[in-house]
């Protein structure tokens, strides 16, 4: 089975403090994405890579940056938490050409931002 | 643009009832993609299905049922019986097709099924 790991399940965190979220999948998988989830908003899509050392913007990117050295593992980074980033964020996968198969995501990390 | 709209925001249901959950899609191309998301109270997005744009063929897994209509461009899930284990919440998605498209998910319902 594909699993996506996301290294915490819940962080606090203080305004303008630097946040790592780390995400690893064990399927050789090309393309991997970070969505943010937010009551009555749904899934927002943030980054995505489809190769190693390349990433692409999403929706909203502002404020985010993203790390992919190594196939496996893509990293969202927040230069500067604010209140407004407290939120579920989900990584996710797939291996098909294109990203139009199924995505396979991680169970969440939950930060909040005081 | 794509778009995909859920307007159910919350849907309530006594376990052993039929329900329907709508989405519908916009895009103007002509390849795309559509799927359905489950996410349980656990949190992590559970596959359940994706269906192309040039198979309009209905799906039934079990309990579970989707409706794909071009002509409406819907594509509705029906859980028949409902248990309480159905409670959750429901994405629809659409990507269309070609190089570095992106996933468009809709803001999802949150079904609850009482005992």
């Amino acid at each position: 089975d594909v699993k996506v790991t996301q290294s915490s399940r819940y962080l606090v965190k203080r305004t303008g403090e630097k946040v790592f979220l780390e995400c690893v999948q064990d399927m050789d998988h090309e393309n991997m994405f970070w969505y943010r989830q937010d009551p009555g908003l749904g899934l927002r899509l943030i980054y995505f890579s489809y190769d190693v050392k390349m990433k692409e913007k999403g929706d909203i990117p502002e404020g985010y940056s993203v790390s992919r050295e190594k196939k496996e593992r893509f990293s969202l980074i927040l230069e500067s938490a604010s209140t407004n980033q407290t939120s579920m964020y989900l990584c996710a996968s797939n291996g098909e050409a294109a990203g139009t198969g199924e995505l396979f995501f991680g169970e969440g990390s939950r930060l909040t931002v005081l | 643009a794509q778009k995909v709209t859920q307007a159910q925001t919350e849907i309530s249901v006594v376990e052993k009832e039929d329900v329907t959950l709508d989405c519908v899609y916009e895009t103007r191309d002509t390849t795309y993609y559509l799927f359905w998301y489950k996410q349980p109270p656990s949190g992590e997005l559970v596959f359940l299905i994706r269906r192309n744009s040039f198979d309009e063929q209905n799906e039934i897994s079990g309990r579970y049922s989707w409706n794909f209509q071009k002509s409406t461009s819907s594509f509705n899930f029906t859980i028949t019986a409902s248990q309480v284990v159905d409670s959750a919440v429901y994405f629809c998605a659409l990507i269309i097709g070609g190089a570095n498209s992106k996933l468009t998910f809709g803001k999802g319902i949150t079904l609850s099924v009482r005992p």
